[in-house]
């Protein structure tokens, strides 16, 4: 069965705090990617990356970065947490090859930010 | 005209009921589309693609309609395992692979 696994289901960090979430997927996926879900504004794409150390901004990068260094890890940081980082984080995974976007979701990282 | 448009709902609808959400769609150049399933407090799950007229699986049919840019979601038979959010998802002008979410529609089947 294949996966998407995030690190943490629920995380509680101070403002001004790193935080690094964690993604790991089996799926031999070329395209990895995290987003944030807010109420009543859905998921909204933060970075996206098509390759091992690529990476590019989604449309909301401000705040946070990422890494890639292996094909099957994409990690999320956020350099010094603030209140309004505080929300559901979903990472998710998809196949190169165009014509199927179809996402493979982890189960989500729920950051609250104090 | 926002990317991507739904009503949140709650759609509250009886077991048994037939349920239709509307999606609406800016971007005339998206050539697929998608629907994805979110239960609470979970991750999404996809549900159908709508590549051209439509799709039909099971209990559920996607229709794309090009001229007023919008998709559907027709769901016969509700059951109460039906409950959850509905997102509509379109590829965006953004670039390869990038999509762009719904908000989603709730749908609450009653017993």
């Amino acid at each position: 069965d294949v996966k998407v696994t995030q690190s943490s289901r629920y995380l509680v960090k101070r403002t001004g705090e790193k935080v690094f979430l964690e993604c790991v997927q089996d799926m031999d996926h070329e395209n990895m990617f995290w987003y944030r879900q807010d109420p009543g504004l859905g998921l909204r794409l933060i970075y996206f990356s098509y390759d091992v150390k690529m990476k590019e901004k989604g449309d909301i990068p401000e705040g946070y970065s990422v890494s890639r260094e292996k094909k099957e890890r994409f990690s999320l940081i956020l350099e010094s947490a603030s209140t309004n980082q505080t929300s559901m984080y979903l990472c998710a995974s998809s196949p190169r090859d165009r014509g199927d976007e179809k996402l493979f979701f982890g189960s989500g990282t729920q950051l609250s930010v104090l | 005209r926002k990317e991507v448009e739904q009503d949140p709902g709650p759609f509250n609808v009886p077991e048994g009921a037939t349920v239709a959400f509307n999606c609406t769609y800016s971007n005339s150049a998206s050539q697929s589309f998608f629907w994805y399933r979110q239960d609470c407090r979970k991750e999404p799950k996809l549900l159908m693609s709508v590549y051209s007229s439509g799709n039909e699986d099971g209990r559920f049919t996607a229709q794309l309609n090009r001229a007023s840019q919008y998709i559907s979601l027709l769901i016969r038979d509700s059951k109460l395992s039906d409950s959850a959010t509905y997102l509509c998802v379109v590829p965006n002008s953004g670039g390869y692979q990038k999509v762009t979410f719904g908000t989603g529609t709730k749908l609450q089947v009653i017993p």
